[in-house]
């Protein structure tokens, strides 16, 4: 059974960094393209960026470009989404998703969501 | 610009159907797209690939009620006899070279 695993809740101050976490189980992790959704309070999914655990080849939404980093530990099949400087405004639940296939493909299995608040 | 458009609420009587719409920006009338549900306090569930010619592919554990239609830039998520628990957001979603896309999301009320 596939499975996404995320790393809990996490509670930041502005300016504070960030690495939250996602593991995959019941497939082969490096064969297949994970992506991070962006959910902010009451609002829709959007769509921030992918990466391929066998090469680690990355990327990203032109509106996270330079916002976050996606990368990934093949060895403990974990894909990894990070901030340097959070700001209030990525409070949200974020979730990993896995590509049915290629990277041109939908969103098959989702993680449960890490809730990130970011208050002073 | 590769864009999902979808009405932000549709609502249809217990046992009913209901029929939702995303529509797909000028130029990219032949992609296939996926429909995701989100219930309340829940995360997104894959439901479905639905390609341009109408034909599409469900994920496991999905009711036959949950079906897939299309026409032109336009396509459908039809949830027939409704429940209950259908009451959820229906998110669209498509892709392109490096870059995927989610439409806004239907709220749907079951009455």
């Amino acid at each position: 059974e596939v499975q996404l695993v995320q790393s809990g809740a996490e509670v930041r101050k502005p300016g504070e960094s960030l690495k939250i976490s996602c593991k995959g189980s019941g497939y082969t992790f490096t064969n297949y393209w994970i992506g991070w959704v962006r959910q902010m309070p009451g609002k829709g999914l959007e769509w921030m960026g992918i990466i391929y655990p066998g090469d680690s080849d990355t990327r990203y939404s032109p509106s996270f470009q330079g916002q976050v980093t996606i990368s990934a530990d093949k060895s403990i099949s974990t894909a990894y989404l990070q901030w340097s400087t959070l700001k209030a405004s990525d409070t949200a639940i974020y979730y990993c998703a896995r590509h049915d296939a290629s990277n041109s493909s939908p969103f098959v299995y989702w993680g449960q969501g890490t809730l990130v608040t970011v208050s002073s | 610009q590769l864009v999902l458009t979808q009405s932000p609420s549709a609502s249809a009587s217990l046992g009913a159907s209901v029929k939702l719409t995303c529509t797909l920006s000028s130029g990219h009338s032949s992609y296939a797209i996926a429909w995701h549900q989100q219930q309340p306090e829940k995360g997104p569930r894959y439901l479905m690939k639905l390609y341009s010619d109408g034909s599409h592919s469900k994920g496991d554990g999905i009711p036959d009620r949950f079906s897939g239609s299309s026409s032109g830039a336009e396509r459908y998520l039809t949830i027939s006899s409704l429940q209950s628990e259908d009451e959820a957001d229906y998110y669209c979603q498509t892709w392109g070279i490096d870059i995927g896309v989610f439409g806004g999301g239907t709220k749907l009320t079951v009455l």
